[in-house]
């Protein structure tokens, strides 16, 4: 049973244009999220978080967005530049619950061509 | 210093060998972390140390033994692998337990012939 999901295994965008990867949840004991950027032969990085008590979150050019009733988040990198090329993968977590495993989607592929 | 150091980079090793990972860091942070990842898979949380005390193991078979020696160090102990056990091994820390990782590790690539 996959609790964090990413439907789209990848994405391509223009350089310039709006990159938005998509993660459902179906926890609904989650209240911690977070997106991880990783580049081949290296660890995930991590980019940016958000708390269920917020709906966005904003980091520069890169904003998360939640909407807890769809148990859906969503990360925007707007512009996108060819270094974002990239595996994002969007991970979850119940604190609350006193849990502190951090479950990981699969991850999207996210290419930004020049 | 805002790095997980990982060593080594590459491990070869046979069945029969026994051999450890080795995992640092300097940022005073009191949770770390083992996670697994094969190709083109997310990473699967194996091991968690809050405060140098094993905090989760994942039901991880025992030829994989964690050991936390201080608050910047942490080890993966290997023995008896499989084959099926070749992954990337990868270390990561946080501040405090709660939220999970920030700070991951380039990982240890571990080909188990």
């Amino acid at each position: 049973d996959q609790q964090v999901k990413q439907n789209s295994p990848s994405l391509s965008v223009q350089e310039g244009r709006i990159s938005i990867l998509n993660c459902d949840y179906t926890n609904s004991m989650f209240d911690y999220f977070l997106w991880y950027k990783k580049y081949p032969a290296e660890g995930p990085t991590f980019l940016i978080s958000i708390s269920s008590i917020k709906d966005k979150n904003e980091d520069g050019r890169f904003t998360v967005f939640l909407n807890k009733s769809a148990k859906h988040l969503s990360l925007h990198i707007v512009p996108s530049q060819p270094g974002d090329s990239a595996v994002y993968f969007c991970a979850a977590s119940a604190t609350q619950g006193g849990s502190e495993k951090l479950v990981f989607g699969k991850g999207t592929k996210l290419t930004v061509n020049p | 210093d805002t790095e997980v150091t990982q060593t080594p980079k590459h491990l070869v090793m046979g069945m029969t060998n026994k051999k450890s990972l080795k995992c640092e860091q300097h940022m005073g942070h009191r949770a770390m972390y083992w996670y697994k990842q094969k190709a083109k898979k997310p990473p699967e949380l194996m091991f968690v140390y809050s405060y140098e005390k094993l905090s989760i193991n994942e039901s991880v078979p025992s030829r994989f033994s964690p050991e936390c020696p201080n608050s910047s160090l942490l080890n993966l102990h290997l023995h008896a692998l499989q084959p099926e056990d070749s992954a990337l091994y990868l270390c990561a820390s946080s501040q405090r337990l709660a939220g999970g990782p920030g700070f991951f590790g380039p990982g240890t690539r571990l080909t188990v012939l």
